[in-house]
């Protein structure tokens, strides 16, 4: 499989919990975005990467969330003390030169 | 206003019938547009590119309107299986980063 892989794809975890999230891009796709999606909601930009420098991050986002993506291929979303208002939809997309953005199928994160 | 705008709908529509769908954008420097499809907690996959000449696929047609600063989507001939949220999606540059700013999508629910 060529496509944006990402793992898990769910995660159950008490509030309070640290919680990792791997994306793995096309081959030689050198932008990378995470993204947050909640029911009936359009995806919330998280941070943004190219190759491996992380050039934007949302003001939106606290700093329990922290994204590497260290040599420019895989990435990861760390999210510290989780809180159920994390709850949602966790998604990986990556671009080459154009824009057409490839997503993975998401993680799905649940804090209960 | 926001950067990127679309009717949520629900559109629910008969079977057989046209739909058209618009989303408007505030950055006139946009670059790229898109329409993407989401189905239900599926991650969103590329539907069609819009160019400046407008494009056609089959069903589907997506043009541009820079003047207006609107995309629009045109579903003939609706089917079942069209269910689904449709996303806009406008990219421009910002400094180093290449910004792709999502709309929230739009409900289409096509009835037997």
């Amino acid at each position: 499989d060529t496509g944006v892989s990402q793992d898990p794809r769910h995660k159950i975890t008490k509030r309070g919990q640290n919680v990792t999230f791997r994306c793995d891009p096309i081959s030689e796709h050198n932008r990378l975005y995470w993204y947050r999606q909640t029911l009936g909601q359009g995806p919330e930009f998280l941070t943004y990467f190219q190759n491996e420098a992380q050039l934007e991050k949302s003001r939106l986002l606290s700093d329990r969330f922290s994204a590497e993506r260290p040599k420019g291929s895989f990435s990861t979303l760390e999210i510290q003390r989780t809180e159920q208002g994390d709850s949602a939809m966790y998604l990986c997309a990556t671009t080459l030169w154009t824009d057409e953005a490839f997503f993975g199928q998401g993680t799905r994160l649940t804090v209960v | 206003r926001k950067e990127v705008e679309q009717d949520p709908g629900p559109f629910n529509v008969p079977e057989g019938a046209t739909v058209a769908f618009n989303c408007t954008y505030s950055n006139s420097a946009s670059q790229s547009f898109f329409w993407y499809r989401q189905d239900c907690r599926k991650e969103p996959k590329l539907l069609m590119s819009v160019y400046s000449s407008g494009n056609e696929d089959g069903r589907f047609t997506a043009q541009l309107n820079r003047a207006s600063q609107y995309i629009s989507l045109l579903i003939r001939d609706s089917k079942l299986s069209d269910s689904a949220t449709y996303l806009c999606v406008v990219t421009f540059n910002a400094g180093n980063n290449r910004k792709l700013i999502w709309g929230l999508g739009t409900s289409l629910a096509v009835n037997p």
